[in-house]
């Protein structure tokens, strides 16, 4: 079970696009649907924002969008809004009963 | 409204042993896989255990298999992680978590506690 890799940072300014990478592997992303994507503020419980690589749980804005290419799932969020500011994390399906997690990317706006 | 209070947190020396608790309410508990998934600041999410509705299943992640015991009191809506031999590594903050939906596909989490801190420091 190794963690799915996630770039530590990234930034946009408001109104900008922004795109997070979590790249896994033929076990896990490559092989599976069940990837989700969480973001979690300071001091809060993470929230899910993205499940099944595309589906955005309801009360989550338009601007997110998850979509996955082979082993790699993005996270791109449009229209970046200041509340955006939080760490994201994806997860996916590894089989046998076994989940895995990114190692998170943390995204400033300017 | 769906409400998870973990409890039972707290410092530990290494190979300790300690046993969190988490009160579910607002939902039918006996429906639902719950799920403990932690925080660390290294490493950050790491899903630890899972347990089916009725409790006959129970899955974990490679580094607590063999340490750690997931069970859950469906007459208390209650779900416990039992935790032992622990580890400086095992330092984090701990979630109760569960779906949205009555579903097999356990591994999405719509709902989560607060949260419960565990330091295995000497």
């Amino acid at each position: 079970q190794s963690a799915l890799t996630q770039p530590p940072s990234a930034s946009g300014s408001p109104g900008q696009s922004v795109t997070i990478s979590c790249t896994g592997t033929s076990s896990d992303v490559g092989s599976y649907k069940y990837v989700s994507w969480y973001q979690q503020l300071p001091g809060k419980a993470p929230k899910l924002m993205i499940y099944d690589v595309t589906k955005r749980p309801s009360g989550v804005p338009d601007r997110f969008s998850g979509s996955k290419s082979g082993n790699t799932a993005s996270l791109t969020v449009s229209g970046l809004q200041a509340e955006d500011e939080a760490d994201y994390y994806c997860s996916s399906y590894a089989g046998s009963n076994n989940l895995v997690f990114g190692g998170g990317t943390r995204l400033t706006v300017l | 409204e769906v409400r998870l209070l973990e409890s039972g947190g707290g410092l530990v020396q290494p190979g300790g042993s300690l046993r969190l608790s988490c009160a579910a309410s607002g939902f039918t508990f006996s429906n639902y896989a719950m799920s403990w998934v932690r925080l660390t600041p290294g490493k950050g999410l790491e899903w630890v255990s899972s347990i089916t509705d009725g409790g006959g299943s129970t899955f974990y992640a490679d580094s607590v298999r063999g340490r750690f015991t997931i069970s859950r009191d469906n007459s208390k809506n209650t779900v416990f992680l039992q935790m032992s031999s622990l580890r400086a590594e095992d330092t984090a903050v701990y979630y109760c978590a569960k779906r949205d939906l009555v579903s097999s596909i356990w591994y999405y989490f719509d709902h989560w506690g607060q949260g419960n801190l565990v330091t295995v420091s000497s």
